[in-house]
């Protein structure tokens, strides 16, 4: 989606290395989110942002951090990559929850972790 | 907590051919319902949607009522391209409840044949 852009599209690391991906909106949308898509588990939430400085936890936030300094940019880091983060990872933004506030996505981050 | 059921996939359909892919939630409050589609290598784009009980949602020939009798919002579409070919995930929002923030079903595969 053009308002929505993820980087980088693909990524391969090794064990044990920091690692950082970046979602980038033109959109102005207060909420921003990280999810991660794995087989047989749909997709589930890692982070989310209500605002700037504003960030907390999903369901699956171990072995995550993120940043967002701005209201475009909502970064997600892999303090210490494992095996088991190998996965592909959706950004998505919304103006608002609930209400039949759908979600935007971004086209996702591919990353394998060696 | 809240949580999306989804008949497990693939499904493989002729062209033509009626579509039915079944979604049941459990949710506290009351949550509106969503179908996102998902094409080979793409991010997830949002299909229909429904904010209250005996909602229809519609798009692109496919349809989905929320019931809440039921706790369902099946999907349906009356003959399937291979342009469908995809794989479909049901979500609810409950703002009440985990803040309204989306919860996926595990997705179900669709691919249509010639």
């Amino acid at each position: 989606d053009a308002g929505i852009t993820q980087s980088p599209r693909h990524k391969v690391t090794e064990t044990g290395t920091p690692v950082t991906l970046r979602c980038h909106q033109t959109e102005n949308h207060r909420y921003m989110y990280w999810y991660r898509q794995d087989p047989g588990h749909g997709l589930r939430l890692i982070h989310y942002s209500y605002g700037v400085k504003d960030t907390d936890k999903g369901e699956v936030s171990d072995g995550y951090s993120v940043s967002r300094s701005k209201t475009e940019d909502f970064l997600l880091t892999l303090e210490s990559a494992t095996s088991s983060q190998t996965s592909v990872y959706f950004c998505a933004i919304s103006e608002g929850q609930g209400a039949g506030y759908g979600y935007t996505f971004g086209s996702g981050t591919r990353l394998t972790v060696v | 907590g809240n949580s999306v059921t989804q008949m497990e996939g693939p499904v493989t359909l002729s062209e033509e051919a009626f579509l039915t892919i079944n979604c049941t939630y459990t949710a506290t409050g009351y949550p509106s319902l969503f179908w996102y589609v998902q094409y080979p290598g793409e991010g997830l784009q949002l299909l229909l949607k429904a904010t209250k009980a005996d909602d229809k949602g519609s798009n692109k020939g496919f349809e989905a009522t929320y019931r809440k009798e039921t706790t369902s919002f099946h999907l349906e579409k009356g003959s399937v391209q291979v342009s469908d070919s995809a794989v479909y995930f049901c979500a609810l929002s409950d703002l009440y409840n985990q803040g309204g923030k989306l919860i996926f079903g595990q997705g179900t595969e669709l691919s249509v044949k010639p």
